[in-house]
């Protein structure tokens, strides 16, 4: 079955940075765009950004463009989230999710999510 | 970008049904499709409408969901509440290479 695990979250001072990684497995991870989004505390969902199933094409929210880059290694079924010049508003759960097949833009599977803290 | 405006919070009896809206602030509704997500505390989104009206396989037919162009607006119905629909739901839209949820409805089953 379908299964993304998402890593690398932790505290980083303001300024810093960051780099998650979400595991895939159960699918043809190449076939797929992926995407991130971000939840602060207490707070809606952020779409953050996307990624084609061969990655040349990406796209991310104006919050995080220049910030933020958003790769995967196909050969290791992993999507990555480059996190730099961290803000203390970055502080959020993040989730990688598969976008389902077709022309519907919707996220089919989730990951849990891992937690971003950004704090002096 | 537009936005896409939902309820705080909505809140019915069990076994009632519950209509939860999401309007478009600009931009037609019908140009990109609307999806819903079901989100308990502390739990990842779970996807519960995609296409407009759509569900996922293993969602009950208890939901439903549809547009209305001449509101601009979408809507997720859910029937025969119970207990356990008790959750955020999201819309969630898309429009030049660009995702956009909307703010979130927090259902209460009372």
């Amino acid at each position: 079955q379908v299964h993304l695990v998402e890593s690398g979250g932790g505290s980083v001072k303001p300024g810093g940075s960051l780099r998650l990684s979400c595991a895939a497995s159960g699918f043809n991870f190449s076939d797929y765009y992926m995407i991130w989004v971000r939840q602060a505390p207490g707070k809606g969902l952020e779409w953050l950004s996307y990624i084609s199933g061969s990655g040349p094409y990406t796209n991310s929210a104006d919050s995080v463009k220049g910030r933020f880059t958003t790769s995967r290694d196909n050969t290791r079924n992993s999507l990555f989230l480059q996190m730099n010049s961290l803000r203390v508003e970055d502080t959020a759960v993040y989730y990688c999710a598969r976008v389902r097949d077709g022309y519907s833009n919707s996220a089919d599977y989730w990951g849990q999510g891992t937690l971003v803290t950004v704090s002096s | 970008n537009f936005m896409l405006t939902q309820p705080h919070s909505v809140s019915e009896s069990p076994g009632k049904t519950v209509t939860i809206s999401c309007t478009r602030s600009s931009g037609s509704i019908a140009t990109n499709y609307v999806q819903w997500y079901q989100q308990r505390p502390g739990s990842a989104p779970i996807n519960v409408i995609y296409d407009d009206n759509q569900r996922p396989s293993g969602v009950p037919d208890r939901f439903s969901g549809s547009i209305d162009k001449s509101s601009n607006s979408a809507s997720l119905s859910i029937s025969g509440l119970k207990t356990e629909d008790e959750a955020d739901y999201y819309c969630q839209s898309y429009d030049t290479s660009t995702w956009v949820f909307g703010g979130g409805t927090k259902l209460l089953v009372l």
